[in-house]
């Protein structure tokens, strides 16, 4: 059974906090997404992955970096917490023009 | 940037009956595909349907796709109080990199 994990499904922070996502993927796939939901305003792409330690930049990606060591794991970063980024924060991963496969998302409080 | 747009926003019916959503789209595409989601979960993906192909069934859906409208439809046969969820349509741009671009979503309520 094909699996996107992410590291945690809910989570806590303070703001100036750095915060850490993992997501881990089983699928061999080269391509690895983050995408943050809010209500109203769908999904909406941070970072994207398209190999091992290449990236680039979504519709969103102010306040946050990435980094992809191993083409399993694709980590989303927020150099300092702020409010603004409590989200519902979804990873996904990809071969090719197919079909993607979600994480569970991790649900992000900064107080 | 948002490729694929959902109409209705919001969608109730009842048990049994059928549901029709609809996804309009802005530029040339590879593919379409629709996704399901429910409540605090992550995306789960139920059909997808090439350029070149106008209708696809897997169970109780059908999808089709008219590119000379930019336009897509998931239709949901006899309904039930489980397929209540979030829907969403996903496009390839033709010529593009390979991420989706999602539209907002589609909320359907099926009551029991």
């Amino acid at each position: 059974d094909v699996k996107v994990t992410q590291s945690s499904r809910y989570l806590v922070k303070r703001t100036g906090e750095k915060v850490f996502l993992e997501c881990v993927q089983d699928m061999d796939h080269e391509n690895m997404f983050w995408y943050r939901q809010d209500p109203g305003l769908g999904l909406r792409l941070i970072y994207f992955s398209y190999d091992v330690k290449m990236k680039e930049k979504g519709d969103i990606p102010e306040g946050y970096s990435v980094s992809r060591e191993k083409k399993e794991r694709f980590s989303l970063i927020l150099e300092s917490a702020s409010t603004n980024q409590t989200s519902m924060y979804l990873c996904a991963s990809r071969r090719g023009y197919n079909e993607q496969f979600f994480g569970p998302g991790t649900r992000l409080t900064v107080l | 940037s948002q490729q694929g747009e959902e109409d209705p926003q919001a969608l109730s019916i009842q048990e049994g009956e059928n549901a029709t959503m609809n996804c309009s789209y802005k530029t040339s595409i590879n593919n379409l595909q629709w996704y399901r989601q429910n409540s605090g979960r992550g995306l789960v993906h139920l059909i997808l349907i090439r350029s070149n192909e106008r209708e696809k069934h897997s169970g109780r859906l059908r999808v089709t796709l008219d590119t000379s409208k930019k336009s897509s439809s998931l239709l949901i046969t006899a309904s039930r109080a489980a397929d209540t969820a979030s829907y969403f349509c996903a496009t390839d741009e033709e010529g593009g990199s390979e991420k989706l671009v999602f539209g907002k979503g589609t909320k359907l309520t099926v009551n029991p």
